[in-house]
């Protein structure tokens, strides 16, 4: 939140396609993170970064691919091998200059497999 | 590896009780603990953070939290609950030598008025 966009907020697939979900921020932060929310199961990571041209698999990465171009910059694209794709996806970013800080969410982007 | 588990799906309160929702973590390293509370369809706020110190943390809106180490626990509290912090609230935890961060299944809260 403040200073996190994610975008679209709602989105619609068909089965099939890829879609890539965008998250950009503004606050000079080193370390994003992707997140999938399903009911009951909590937050999974499904990849995150450190730096710039640097990623790493979380839990749930099969299907997914990201990258890292720009520090503002770190897209999620869901490909057509993620079978369960619907479900609500966060954004997260921390600055490990500190190494204590919290981690700040975007607002979401809610993705439907139609 | 690294996990946080959060026993109860829901915790019901009325208003003006002591609330508490319960973490258990295990991590290889340091654990640095947190607590977010999420509202529907929106992300997730930070309210409370132990990285170390003093075992019992406060937080936003009247929050407080207990480090126990010999338990590996982070249990979060609030002495007198309010209809608004009726909400999903997650337990989240880092290795100190890590950049991954684990969140638990997350406990809804309901508080009756």
């Amino acid at each position: 939140d403040g200073g996190i966009t994610q975008s679209p907020k709602y989105l619609f697939r068909k089965e099939g396609q890829n879609v890539t979900l965008s998250c950009e921020q503004n606050l000079n932060h080193d370390a994003m993170y992707w997140y999938r929310q399903d009911p009951g199961q909590g937050l999974r990571l499904i990849y995150y970064s450190q730096i710039v041209n640097d990623f790493q698999k979380g839990d749930i990465a099969e299907g997914y691919s990201v990258s890292r171009e720009k520090k503002e910059s770190f897209p999620l694209t869901v490909t057509s091998a993620q079978k369960n794709p619907t479900a609500f996806y966060l954004c997260a970013t921390r600055t490990p200059q500190r190494d204590s800080t919290e981690a700040f969410f975007g607002q979401g982007t809610r993705l439907t497999v139609v | 590896a690294q996990s946080v588990a959060q026993p109860e799906d829901q915790v019901n309160v009325a208003e003006g009780n002591p609330l508490t929702v319960k973490c258990t973590y295990s991590v290889s390293g340091n654990p640095y603990l947190f607590w977010y509370v999420q509202y529907p369809n929106r992300g997730l706020q930070f309210l409370l953070k132990y990285i170390t110190g003093d075992n019992l943390v406060k937080g936003s809106y009247g929050f407080e939290a207990e480090f126990n180490k010999s338990q590996t626990s982070f249990h979060l509290k609030k002495p007198s609950a309010l209809v608004s912090d009726s909400a999903l609230y997650f337990c989240a935890v880092r290795d100190g030598n890590d950049y991954k961060l684990s969140f638990g299944a997350g406990t809804t809260v309901t508080v009756r008025a």
